[in-house]
This record gives C-alpha cells, structure tokens and sequence, in this order.
C-alpha cells in the first residue's frame, strides 16, 4: 500500500501568516490522485483539495495544492481563525485508499 | 445536495458483528463511477480506509481487515449496510461513510462513533 507521510506534525503560526503543509508519498501517485482533508475538533473532514490541485467547491482561494508524483504541498495564505485544524493527506490513486497522518495547524 | 448519515449501535460486545447503515441522498448509486465509502477514526490508527461500495459493484475492501468487511446495497432505501464481523476491542473508532465521485472521497456523514467493549 502507498504509505502517506505528512510533515510537519504541528505548526504552530499567527492569523495572517502563510502555512505551507508536506505530504510524501513511498512511491508514485498516479494520476495525482491526492486529496487533502480539513479537520475541526468533533466535527468529520472535509475535502479541501482535490487531484493535487483542484479546489473542492466553496473553498476560498487561499487555499492551493501543489506538487506531483511523491511529492505533494498544500499551501493556506494569509491564515484565518477559521483554518487552525489538522490537516489530512489523502491518496486515492491504488487500493487501498490511505491517508497521512495528519498536520495540525496550532495559534501561535 | 448531497447528504450522508451513519446510523446504528455505538456499543458492541467482542467476537460480535458490527452493522452499520449508510442512508443518503443527492445522488443514486445507479449512476456511473458514484461510490460510498466507510473509513474509520482512533486516536490509535488514524484515518483508516475499509471500504468502498462502488456503481457498478466492483467493491474493494482493505486487505487489512482480512475479509471481515463487506458492504452491501439496500437500492429501495438509498442505503449502504457495512458489516464487519468478529470485531474486538481494537475497532473502537468513529465510522464515517463519505460519497465518491470517481474515486475521490468528496463528502463525509457526520460519523457514529463504536466501542467495542464486554
């Protein structure tokens, strides 16, 4: 199975500063076929990125994704209240499914 | 809309079978390449990807679970069934079932969380 590695495991940053998350992979995603999840305490994720790059509907555009093959990024600007959560890799490219282990985003 | 939601019992006894039951709507599971998934949460594992109940019946299930997973379709309800048998205090976890379009998990339900517990 694709084994997903996020990095760091914790950022921790101010409202207004840029977040820039790491997800590797342990062999190729084909097709990029890589998501990324937003998570909020007791709440279930929700996609934010989809195919590496595409935003999933209603996600402002602070929010990109980025990257290919192994490597993969998920960039949040200018970071508001909203967005301090853990953040989850996703790759759906070969079963089965595996996600990372997530990055959390901590007010600095 | 798409909307999703888990339902069934949040206590299990050990070596029991665990029933879940996915009810949606916004979409029909007639319609090529739709999906549902079940995909589970611990603080001990993470997210964990168990199924995927697929349009065309071509499921696939998490080798990892050893073929105690299977997911089914109750079409006259807009339901999915997860089973999982056998289950011990280790499946404690949060269940989510989440719709796919093409293989990307796009919406998740609100998740029911499950112990497993004598």
């Amino acid at each position: 199975e694709i084994v997903l590695t996020q990095s760091p495991g914790t950022l921790s940053l101010s409202p207004g500063e840029r977040a820039t998350l790491s997800c590797r992979a342990s062999e190729n995603v084909g097709n990029n076929y890589l998501g990324w999840h937003q998570q909020k305490p007791g709440q279930a994720p929700r996609l934010i990125i989809e195919d590496a790059s595409i935003r999933a509907t209603g996600i402002p555009d602070r929010f990109s994704g980025s990257g290919s093959g192994t490597d993969f990024t998920l960039t949040i600007n200018k970071l508001e209240p909203d967005d301090f959560a853990v953040y989850y890799c996703q790759q759906y490219a070969r079963s089965p499914i595996t996600f990372g282990g997530g990055t959390k985003i901590e007010i600095k | 809309q798409i909307t999703l939601k888990e339902s069934g019992p949040t206590l299990v006894k050990p070596t029991e079978t665990l029933t879940l039951t996915c009810t949606f709507s916004g979409f029909s599971l007639s319609t090529e390449f739709e999906g549902v998934n079940w995909i589970r949460q611990s603080p001990k594992r993470g997210l964990e990807w168990l199924a995927l109940f697929y349009w065309n019946e071509d499921n696939r299930y998490n080798p990892s679970l050893k073929n105690r997973v299977t997911v089914t379709k109750d079409s006259s309800k807009s339901q999915v069934v997860f089973t999982m048998t056998d289950v011990d205090p280790d499946d404690t976890a949060t269940y989510y079932c989440a719709h796919s379009s093409g293989w990307t998990t796009d919406l998740w339900g609100q998740g029911i969380p499950v112990t497993v517990s004598s």
